[in-house]
């Protein structure tokens, strides 16, 4: 079945550093979404980005479907940036695999 | 804005006692989940569902069940729950197989 990696697994940053979250999956996709997981639990969706490239606000995703990879870049990170980011890939029937997530800590 | 509702939010019980989780959307979409995150906090789709077709993954133990009264309601019935049946279930809801899922707060299982 569809096994979706993801890494670094986690990561620091300062205030207003760069990050760049990846997401590398087995088999082809049919749909891929970004998902930020507050504390708390509750899944809010990022992107949903099959291919191509997105834009929305300080977040960037890139998805190239033939080498079966996707990005998310966070720019000028905040500290309210900090939270567990995960990735998923869905196949034609709607079942969507999840990566294991990065979990973001930005310092002040 | 949440337009993906679930209740309760937490649920403590016995093993072997029956729990039911509810699961609303007022997104008008068609396709609705079920999703399990375990205490490693990995996701894994338990139930897919539309007017059209059940799809159920096949490491779900037969105690779990799905139930719908409409499109719009998805709830998750477990009949005789067990220790390993402690985590936070996750709804979702998408217009059809395949498109962007919209996810619900989630209601934390703990079975003693």
């Amino acid at each position: 079945g569809q096994q979706v990696q993801q890494s670094p697994a986690s990561l620091v940053l300062q205030e207003g550093e760069n990050a760049e979250l990846q997401c590398n999956f087995s088999t082809s996709l049919n749909s891929m979404q970004w998902f930020y997981q507050r504390p708390g639990g509750s899944l809010v969706s990022l992107f949903y980005n099959p291919s191509g490239t997105k834009h929305s606000g300080r977040l960037t995703s890139t998805t190239v479907i033939k080498e079966r990879r996707s990005s998310l870049h966070i720019s000028s990170s905040q500290t309210t940036d900090s939270g567990t980011y995960l990735c998923a890939s869905g196949a034609n029937t709607g079942k969507l695999t999840f990566g294991h997530g990065t979990i973001l800590r930005v310092h002040p | 804005e949440t337009a993906v509702f679930q209740t309760p939010n937490y649920h403590v019980t016995q093993v072997g006692n029956e729990v039911s989780f509810n699961c609303k959307q007022t997104l008008g979409h068609d396709t609705m989940y079920w999703y399990k995150q375990d205490s490693k906090k990995l996701l894994k789709i338990m139930f897919s569902y539309n007017n059209k077709q059940l799809i159920v993954n096949e490491t779900v133990p037969r105690r779990f069940s799905p139930q719908s009264s409409d499109k719009a309601h998805l709830n998750l019935r477990i009949k005789s729950v067990e220790p390993e049946d402690s985590a936070v279930y996750l709804c979702a809801s998408s217009w059809d197989w395949g498109y962007e899922q919209y996810f619900g707060p989630g209601t934390r299982l703990t079975v003693l």
